[in-house]
């Protein structure tokens, strides 16, 4: 029978070597991403972030790019472990303005999501 | 650890039934969110509150409600079950700053609801 459900793109690496992952938004008012990491049973886990005045963040071991031009963004994963293995999702925010009491409208719109297994 | 609990952590209930979920978001945070995760629909965002009033609306069913209480917990109500509500539904929270502050949103561990 046709299976159904997402099909995730993978990246399969070796212990050590680099990672990136991409990801494509679609929103071109977005102006804050974020970098998720979900493991099997468990909630999104914040990895790092970065608004749209910024081009380049880096983080412990991770780094995102942000090219607005092409609405592209990547999270380089540096010396990867197993204990990356994971779902990694991108997710974009849109301004939404800011309402009397000062917060921003929170809407996360998320990508499909990339399934990164590191090999020992 | 996040700092958001969530309660329970399976359900495992019958179609037309109704089911309270229900969210403590970290400590100092203001703003609540709820999302529902399946197999073919991947992350979305069904609703946002803030001090205890709504804020934005996603792709949120008739059937769903949300409230959030003067202590700030949150519970996710859903009735009139059906099969395809079978999905993790993850609460996050997140600080409510003055200005233009971009919010960072940290999820709780997930309830799985399984509808048979």
């Amino acid at each position: 029978g046709e299976s159904v459900g997402l099909h995730l793109p993978t990246l399969s690496v070796q212990e050590g070597d680099n990672s990136i992952i991409n990801c494509a938004y679609s929103n071109s008012a977005s102006d804050y991403f974020i970098w998720y990491k979900q493991e099997s049973g468990k909630g999104p886990q914040f990895i790092i972030d970065i608004r749209s005045n910024m081009d380049k963040r880096q983080g412990q071991r991770v780094t995102v790019l942000l090219n607005k031009t092409v609405k592209h963004l990547s999270l380089q994963i540096a010396a990867t472990q197993p204990g990356d293995s994971a779902v990694y999702f991108c997710a974009e925010k849109a301004g939404g303005g800011f309402n009397a009491g000062g917060t921003s409208y929170g809407k996360l719109t998320f990508g499909q999501g990339t399934i990164l297994t590191v090999h020992p | 650890d996040s700092g958001v609990t969530q309660t329970p952590k399976h359900l495992i209930t019958a179609t037309g039934q109704r089911v309270t979920l229900r969210c403590s978001p970290r400590s100092g945070d203001l703003s609540v969110y709820w999302y529902q995760q399946s197999l073919d629909q991947g992350l979305q965002f069904l609703i946002q509150y803030y001090n205890g009033e709504e804020r934005a609306k996603g792709n949120i069913l008739e059937r769903f409600s949300a409230q959030q209480f003067p202590d700030l917990h949150s519970e996710l109500n859903l009735s009139s079950l059906e099969l395809g509500d079978s999905a993790l539904y993850f609460c996050a929270s997140s600080v409510a700053l003055s200005g233009r502050y971009q919010e960072t949103q940290y999820f709780g561990p997930g309830t799985r609801l399984l509808v048979l």
